[in-house]
């Protein structure tokens, strides 16, 4: 099971780009990367998902490099909204008998100032 | 679509008492799961179901029990409350399974116990 590593904190401000990095190394074959948006109070979000090279949508871009033991959130001009935290997934497309249990680390707390 | 929803909000329970976390999903969903987290930490997998009659454990499961009878609802039964159990509960749907899939998640529910 791929286990994932991410900053504890990050701190920015309104109007730069935020770049939240997460390592997988142990990352299989199968395996897609996962990240989730959680605000306080909240349960968590869904953003953005990808197998590899680099995905967009209208909140986020995930950039995956070739050997896949990395991946990178990108929040383009956060604004104090963004605020919360961030979580990095990383399982296959199966249950396997029972074996993927969704893994939610402590996540990068991200904080947007004024 | 209301999506996911839990009952209660917030709940005191006495050491040794037993409670029902009610949860509700209107988007038809194969799969749900219900997570603990506690402060400052990440979501915990307690059980999950991948569909009505089939139930399993997650990485935390004692002091729970869980049930599906149907595909919209899946309880979270505590049985003699204990003070380790104090925590926010999450429940959450997907569509598919694995790690490829997109889980969504209820507003929680607050569990305190003294």
């Amino acid at each position: 099971l791929a286990k994932t590593t991410q900053p504890i904190s990050m701190d920015s401000y309104e109007g730069q780009e935020v770049n939240i990095t997460c390592s997988h190394n142990n990352i299989a074959t199968n395996d897609y990367i996962t990240w989730y948006q959680q605000f306080p109070s909240q349960g968590p979000r869904f953003i953005i998902q990808g197998y590899k090279t680099k995905v967009t949508n209208e909140v986020a871009s995930l950039f995956i490099p070739a050997d896949r033991k990395s991946s990178t959130l990108s929040l383009p001009r956060v604004s104090l909204s963004d605020t919360a935290v961030y979580y990095c997934l990383v399982g296959d497309t199966g249950w396997s008998g029972g074996s993927y249990i969704p893994t939610f680390g402590r996540g990068t707390s991200l904080i947007v100032h004024p | 679509n209301a999506g996911v929803t839990q009952t209660p909000k917030f709940r005191i329970l006495k050491i040794g008492q037993s409670m029902t976390l009610q949860c509700t999903q209107d988007m038809n969903h194969n799969y749900m799961y219900w997570y603990r987290q506690d402060p400052g930490m990440g979501l915990k997998l307690i059980y999950y179901s991948v569909g009505a009659g089939i139930t399993d454990k997650g990485e935390v499961p004692n002091g729970y029990n869980v049930s599906r009878s149907t595909t919209e609802d899946f309880p979270l039964r505590l049985e003699l409350a204990a003070p380790s159990q104090t925590s926010v509960y999450f429940c959450a749907s997907s569509y598919t399974q694995g790690g490829h899939n997109e889980q969504f998640f209820g507003p929680g529910t607050r569990l305190t116990v003294l």
